[in-house]
């Protein structure tokens, strides 16, 4: 079982809906990030967030703690928007474990 | 500020050819770090390094070998190509480790 599971692994939503992606971790974290990949393969840190919600623009990022789960939100989605997002977890060590990536396609 | 450069863009090898897939950072980072990427899986760490002089093995750094002579540069080595070594590759650098990391547009090595 991976470390970090997220879902959906893909997602196809219209112009101006609000989408939710999951984030699921199974190991203890000092901090969880937020990663879009564009279409062309540029990698770029949206959040890093230990607690609570983070908001920039029209995406959220919320972590709940207990339960070991973390969600990233977009409002009002736009077709820019399509991009693979990547949750990813640092454990404290020297490493960081990367979530598969949701693939996100919205359509105009 | 260029961020984080890495060259090249694209490579074809051919079974056990050996290349260099360089990397550079102009922020004065510590942490530097080389991922593969493979479909359907997330980033896997190949080598790390938290300072010039100093690096270590990540998740799979079988036939790889990296140096860190520099804070700015953090090349990485395939010894000889094997076609399992086909991915795309990042280079990503931070302030420290954990931190939010900046990542250089990918390399896409293809071996035949």
């Amino acid at each position: 079982k991976n470390e970090v599971e997220q879902s959906p692994q893909n997602l196809t939503a219209q112009e101006g809906e609000f989408i939710t992606i999951n984030c699921s971790y199974s190991v203890g974290i000092s901090a969880l990030h937020w990663l879009q990949q564009h279409p062309g393969g540029g990698i770029v840190s949206l959040f890093m967030l230990s607690s609570g919600k983070k908001k920039h623009g029209r995406l959220i990022a919320t972590i709940n703690i207990q339960e070991k789960h973390s969600s990233l939100h977009i409002t009002a989605s736009h077709p820019r928007d399509s991009a693979v997002y990547i949750c990813a977890v640092s454990t404290g060590g020297f490493k960081t474990i990367f979530g598969a990536g949701t693939r996100l396609f919205v359509k105009a | 500020n260029a961020g984080v450069t890495q060259t090249p863009k694209f490579q074809v090898l051919k079974t056990g050819q050996s290349m260099t897939l360089q990397c550079a950072q102009d922020m004065n980072h510590e942490y530097m770090s080389w991922y593969r990427q493979d479909p359907g899986m997330g980033l896997r760490l190949i080598h790390y390094s938290v300072g010039a002089g100093i690096t270590d093995q990540g998740e799979v750094p079988n036939g790889y070998n990296v140096s860190r002579s520099t804070t700015e540069d953090f090349p990485l080595r395939l010894l000889s190509a094997a076609p399992s070594q086909t991915s795309v590759y990042f280079c990503a650098s931070s302030y420290y480790v954990g931190q939010p990391q900046h990542f250089g547009d990918g390399t896409r090595l293809s071996i035949l």
